[in-house]
Formats: structure tokens, sequence, C-alpha cells
């Protein structure tokens, strides 16, 4: 079974400058979540998606921050414009959330690695 | 305030030698626990998923135990090896006006030869 894919490895861009990264969850998982983890902390949930809906937003610097899955499959998440503190590495995790919460499991992607100068 | 603290910040064993990491959480209502390990570089990997009522799970050389009275967990790593380094996160989830998973800063292990 392949993973969660996701795509730069690693970016580096100057502040102000625009920035998206890519995630191709498992094949068939319905839920796919972003996190941003900055370097020393767990991860932080920006977004969290049920298809092609948002679930939970609320975390998600909507002035700077967009995600979009529009056919429920991959999705994107792009910064625009970047801060130095945006510089942290990017997950995407994907699920086969059913409707037993207490017995989701997540598979997470390896990340991109963002710095911002 | 739902928190997740993890201790120690980072701990130095021998190869061959055991651990045990802490987990504390104050979040309410309880859903599940799970504790990941996450290489560098690399995403989380999921070890072990604990509901209410469980107290004690084992994967492998790894076992993890909840006390949901005293809101702790524990994940203990038996006969550890160098591939064992790497960071464990303690994440708790619970049901509080939708579901929130709230993830713990993480523990980071060095195993030395």
């Amino acid at each position: 079974e392949a993973g969660v894919a996701q795509s730069p490895r690693y970016k580096i861009i100057e502040k102000r400058q625009s920035v998206a990264f890519w995630c191709n969850p498992i094949s068939g998982h319905a839920t796919l979540y972003w996190y941003q983890q900055i370097l020393g902390q767990g991860p932080k949930l920006l977004i969290q998606f049920q298809n092609n809906g948002v679930v939970d937003d609320s975390q998600l610097p909507k002035d700077r921050f967009s995600a979009e899955r529009l056919k429920g499959v991959d999705s994107t998440l792009k910064i625009q414009p970047a801060k130095l503190e945006d510089s942290a590495v990017y997950l995407c995790a994907s699920s086969s959330y059913t409707g037993i919460r207490a017995n989701e499991k997540l598979f997470f992607g390896s990340g991109t690695q963002l710095s911002v100068l | 305030k739902n928190q997740v603290e993890q201790s120690p910040q980072s701990l130095i064993i021998l190869e061959g030698k055991n651990c045990t990491l802490q987990c504390n959480y104050t979040v309410s209502p309880f859903s599940n626990l799970r504790w990941y390990k996450q290489d560098t570089g690399r995403g989380p990997v999921s070890l072990t998923i604990m509901t209410f009522s469980e107290n004690t799970k084992s994967n492998g050389r790894y076992t993890a135990t909840l006390d949901a009275d005293t809101k702790q967990s524990s994940l203990h790593i038996t006969a550890s090896q160098l591939s064992d380094s790497a960071s464990y996160i303690c994440v708790v989830s619970a049901y509080t006006g939708g579901f929130k998973t709230i993830f713990g800063a993480g523990t980071r292990l060095f195993v030395k030869a």
C-alpha cells in the first residue's frame, strides 16, 4: 500500500513570497489533514477535510493560508505572503475514518520543510 | 484548557537499556490516547492507540500504559536499539463540540552504542 505522498520535500523562499504544498493521501482515505510542525514542537492542526468539504479550519490563519481539496482526493496548501514565523514542517495526514473516532488511525506523509528567509 | 505535557524533553540512553517516557494530559472529555514515533525528517508513525477502558497496550518492544483517573500515560521501551532514536509524541483526543486532537511536544530519545 502506497503511503501519503507530499511534495516538494524542501522549499526555501524569501518573506512575502508565495508557496504551495501538495499532498496525495492513501487511496480511499476520505479524511485529510494538514499540520504545521515548528521545530521542537508537536504538530498543530491547520485544516481537516472530509472528502472535499472542510470539517475544521479554526486554526488556519486565513489571511495568508488557504487549502483546497477540490476532487476529494489530493490537496494543496498555499501560503501567500509568507512570513518568517511560517518556517516549519508542513505535514499531511490521511485516515479511513468511518465514524468510529476512537479507533481512527492517522497516516502521515514525510512533510515539506519550509524555510522562510 | 486542553493540554498534553510530556517529559522528559530529551533523553539519552545506552543501547540495550530500557526507558520510560511520560505523558500527562488535561484533555476532557477523553476519547483516546495515541503514541507516535517520529524519525528525523519523517512524519509520525502510530505505535499504540488506547481508549478509556484500556490500561495497557503493547507493540513489540513498546508498551503503553494509561491511567484515566490520574490522566497519565507512559511509553516503556524495552531493550532499546539504535533505531529507537526518534521523537515520541503523545496525542490525546476529546469530544469538545467536535472531535479535537491535541499533540504533545514530544520526547526526543537518543540511543547510543
